[in-house]
């Protein structure tokens, strides 16, 4: 069965510096996120790409934050300088075409995450 | 941010028994949810959904019920097994505005099902 990929599995980095999260969503879905879940909180939205831009962002996607579809596998998440409470679980997600007809929506298939730790 | 709402951080079952997860809502513009299985180190991986135009739907051992005027669902897995055994998310989305639809979650029950 076709799933997302996320590299790396976890990722430690200074605190200022520069990361880059990568994602391989499934190949023929259109709609792609990123979601956050710090540890003990909630699985929290980031922000959700379509048609090579940005469709929404949550107040946590702030200036640090960029997406990227470099080539027509990839779709990254970089933070510009890192902060300590950038430290989360960072959730890749895809879906395929949300609305055709009256009602469908497809479900969002995750990753198996990128543990990102800030020193 | 509560607008899902998972009250029963835990819960335990005999295996062959019933599970019933539930997940409260309070943001009426919502209109499809779903349940997601996550074990540790891994992603939520996708379970069952339903829209709002349905009250249950059904795969499997699997089936949820809506309940729109309490803003209610339950996930039920029948018979439970020990492979069950996992953190269950309820999430939540809504057109609510731009044209992809962000999931809301809730912050899970953690299901153990006892041999």
């Amino acid at each position: 069965e076709p799933e997302v990929t996320q590299t790396p599995s976890h990722q430690v980095t200074q605190m200022g510096q520069e990361v880059i999260l990568r994602c391989v969503p499934i190949s023929n879905h259109l709609y792609f996120y990123w979601y956050r879940q710090i540890l003990g909180q909630k699985v929290e939205f980031l922000v959700s790409f379509y048609n090579n831009e940005i469709s929404e962002k949550s107040e946590i996607f702030d200036d640090q934050f960029s997406v990227e579809r470099p080539d027509g596998s990839n779709f990254t998440l970089k933070i510009r300088s890192t902060k300590l409470e950038d430290s989360a679980m960072y959730f890749c997600a895809s879906s395929e075409a949300l609305r055709t007809g009256v009602f469908l929506v497809q479900p969002q298939h995750f990753g198996d995450g990128t543990r990102l730790s800030i020193l | 941010d509560q607008q899902v709402k998972q009250n029963s951080p835990s819960l335990s079952v005999q295996e062959g028994r019933i599970s019933i997860l539930n997940c409260d809502y309070t943001n009426s513009m919502f209109d499809y949810f779903l349940w997601y299985k996550k074990y540790p180190a891994e992603g939520p991986t996708f379970l069952i959904s339903i829209s709002s135009i349905k009250d249950k739907n059904e795969d499997g051992r699997f089936t949820v019920f809506l309940n729109k005027s309490a803003k209610h669902l339950s996930l039920h897995i029948v018979p439970s097994q020990p492979g069950d055994s996992a953190v269950y998310f309820c999430a939540a989305s809504g057109d609510l505005s731009g044209s992809a639809r962000q999931l809301t979650f809730g912050s899970g029950t953690q299901l153990t099902v006892l041999p």
